[in-house]
């Protein structure tokens, strides 16, 4: 079945440093991909997307490029900020079917320091 | 704010209890999902529900059920609560009607403790 894998945490940068979450996926067909951020105590919350191969998704200086070459969508920023602490979940959503359901990596904790 | 709302935010329950979770979708969604965050297990889709029918099934158990209302809220149903249970319950709404956009939209959660 559809499966993500993302790396392992936590993460710890210095602020202004630059970041890079990896994510692999398994999945049959042209998925979309998402990579969705959870602040402390909060729910998740969509941070970029893309829905099909080469395109990339951004938002906030967070980017992210679908390669189905490689089946990755890794996660980028240049420049991390203290704010920027949160856990980083990166999903598919399989092709076609009925449901619309998303498959979620583990989660990678990312602590910036000031 | 994503819109999406769920109540109640806390749950302390004993074991072999029952509790219900409310979810509201944002306006206009028809569609909401059940996902549970555990320690051991992530993040995992429970059950889907399209204006007001089953539309697919995840890892749910059999002691869990739920259901969309007419009014497209939506009520997930934990029976015979076990400590491993113990997890953040998450709501999430998409797919408005002719929309074309299958964005899903997470509520607050409710965090269930089971004793």
């Amino acid at each position: 079945g559809d499966s993500v894998t993302q790396m392992e945490g936590p993460v710890t940068l210095s602020e202004e440093a630059f970041l890079t979450i990896n994510c692999t996926y398994t999945a049959t067909g042209y998925p979309s991909l998402f990579w969705y951020v959870q602040y402390p105590g909060e729910g998740l919350q969509l941070l970029l997307k893309a829905t099909k191969a080469d395109d990339k998704g951004s938002n906030k200086g967070f980017e992210a490029t679908y390669r189905k070459e490689t089946t990755s969508f890794h996660l980028e920023k240049g420049s991390v900020q203290v704010s920027d602490s949160a856990v980083y979940f990166c999903a598919l959503r399989g092709y076609g079917g009925a449901t619309n359901k998303l498959i979620f990596g583990t989660g990678t904790l990312l602590a910036v320091q000031p | 704010d994503s819109g999406v709302t769920q109540t109640p935010k806390h749950l302390i329950t004993a074991t072999g209890q029952r509790v219900t979770l409310r979810c509201s979708p944002r306006s206009g969604d028809l569609s909401v999902y059940w996902y549970q965050q555990s320690l051991d297990q992530g993040l995992q889709f429970l059950i889907q529900y399209y204006n007001g029918e089953e539309r697919a099934k995840g890892n749910i158990l059999e002691r869990f059920s739920a259901q969309q209302f007419p009014d497209l809220h939506s009520e997930l149903n934990l029976s015979s609560l076990e400590l491993g249970d113990s997890a953040l319950y998450f709501c999430a709404s998409s797919e408005k009607a002719g929309a074309g956009s299958y964005e899903q939209y997470f509520g607050p959660g409710t965090r269930l403790t089971v004793t």
